[in-house]
């Protein structure tokens, strides 16, 4: 495809809910990363993932976000039993050499 | 740990003044700078890097920024700005092994008619 693209674009949840996150990266780029991005704050790494390998993780907040990349092309990221905290938008970015970012999905959780 | 800092959360400047965008990282190990320009409601968009090389970067819509090793510094700068640059700035960095990118938390630079 011509750029990264994201969906939904708009996310509400209730305290508790899971919710799945969906991640479309430029065709052929080997790299993927999740970032998550607070309200008037700079994103923040999630998780990266080289194919289908998570090279690394050290990003996710905590046991109940997850991650997943099982073809190597399209990207899942799930949270579970969602918090208030987690709300944020949640960008994804795929590689060749530079990153390039989709349009975000913003969660807000009620 | 690579850190960055956006010494300015909001600047604003008159159309067609020049303006600077300030930046300053931790690391020099083998450091690759970054700014991005995010709209609102969109994703970021890459507007220059520096990986090696000449340290004045030119970048796109006008931008260019300079990378200055003895003060471990990325500013940006427009000599003339347009209603259009009206945006969030963010720098970032990546440096040694390490892949992903650690940003600093924005400037907002908003351009007055």
């Amino acid at each position: 495809g011509a750029g990264v693209s994201q969906s939904p674009r708009y996310k509400v949840a209730k305290r508790g809910q899971d919710v799945a996150l969906r991640c479309d990266p430029i065709s052929g780029h080997v790299s993927l990363f999740w970032y998550q991005q607070a309200l008037g704050q700079g994103p923040e790494f999630l998780t990266y993932f080289q194919n289908e390998a998570q090279l690394d993780k050290s990003g996710l907040p905590s046991d109940r976000f997850f991650a997943e990349r099982p073809e190597g092309s399209v990207s899942t990221l799930k949270i579970q039993r969602t918090q208030q905290e987690d709300s944020a938008v949640y960008l994804c970015a795929s590689a060749h050499d530079t990153q390039y970012f989709g349009p975000g999905t913003r969660l807000t959780v009620l | 740990a690579q850190s960055v800092t956006q010494l300015d959360s909001q600047v604003p400047v008159f159309e067609e003044a020049p303006v600077e965008l300030r930046c300053n990282y931790s690391s020099s190990v083998s450091v690759y700078l970054f700014w991005y320009v995010q709209y609102p409601n969109q994703g970021l968009q890459l507007l220059l890097k520096y990986l090696s090389g000449s340290t004045l970067v030119k970048g796109i819509n006008g931008f260019e920024a300079e990378f200055n090793k003895s003060q471990t510094s990325f500013h940006l700068r427009k000599p003339s700005v347009h209603i259009s640059d009206t945006a969030e700035y963010f720098c970032a960095a990546t440096s040694g092994s390490a892949r992903q990118l650690t940003f600093g938390s924005g400037t907002q630079l908003t351009v007055l008619p």
